[in-house]
């Protein structure tokens, strides 16, 4: 079955400085990659999506790229500011069709 | 719009004991599925369903009993509590796919002692 890598594991980066958080999956059939944020005391939240027939897509100041040869994809933050700080978890799947495969986390903090 | 709704927030059992985690949600979702969270271990799918009456097994199923009677409520149950299963639990739904545009409660804290 799909398995995915997520690193670090920690990462702290002052404000206003980017962050990036890399993820492996080993199953070339998976092309459908999710992102997800939780924050103290509540469950994990969309924040973006990727499909593997796009390299790149941004919302405001995130960013999430693929890489399908190399079986991996980041999420960038620009400007990271305090309510950034938060768990974050990468995902696959294939085609949103199977249940999704997350990644161990990545606690961001952004130091004020 | 409630969402996705978890009940109790916090549970503590004994060895033994057993016990049904509740969840609904009111968005009419096909797709439910029950994950538990431990640290350093990221999310784990426990169970899953596509529709009321269909469950499925995930990655970490035993020990554990589902069923989907209607669209909206999704319990976990607890057979027989072990200090194993001392997790935070949460419960997802989705429209349209089941791993895609998961909606999350806010999660179960149970500790088995």
């Amino acid at each position: 079955g799909e398995n995915v890598e997520q690193h670090p594991s920690t990462l702290s980066v002052q404000e206003g400085d980017s962050a990036v958080i890399k993820c492996t999956y080993s199953d070339s059939a998976s092309n459908y990659f999710p992102w997800y944020k939780q924050e103290l005391g509540k469950g994990p939240q969309l924040i973006i999506d990727i499909r593997s027939n796009v390299g790149e897509k941004k919302d405001q100041r995130i960013a999430v790229t693929l890489n399908k040869t190399a079986k991996h994809f980041s999420l960038h933050i620009t400007e990271t500011q305090p309510e950034d700080s938060a768990v974050y978890f990468c995902a696959a799947s294939y085609q949103g069709n199977t249940p999704l495969v997350f990644g161990k986390g990545t606690r961001l903090s952004v130091i004020a | 719009n409630a969402g996705v709704t978890q009940t109790p927030k916090f549970q503590v059992l004994k060895t033994g004991q057993s016990m049904t985690l509740q969840c609904a949600q009111d968005m009419n979702h096909e797709y439910m599925s029950w994950y538990r969270q431990d640290p350093g271990m990221g999310l784990r799918l426990i169970h899953y369903s596509v529709g009321a009456g269909i469950t499925d097994q995930g990655e970490v199923p035993n020990g554990y009993n589902v069923s989907r009677s209607t669209t909206e409520d999704f319990p976990l149950r607890l057979l027989s509590a072990a200090p194993s299963q001392t997790s935070v639990y949460f419960c997802a739904s989705s429209y349209g796919r089941v791993g895609e545009k998961l909606f999350f409660g806010s999660g179960t804290q149970l500790s088995v002692l």
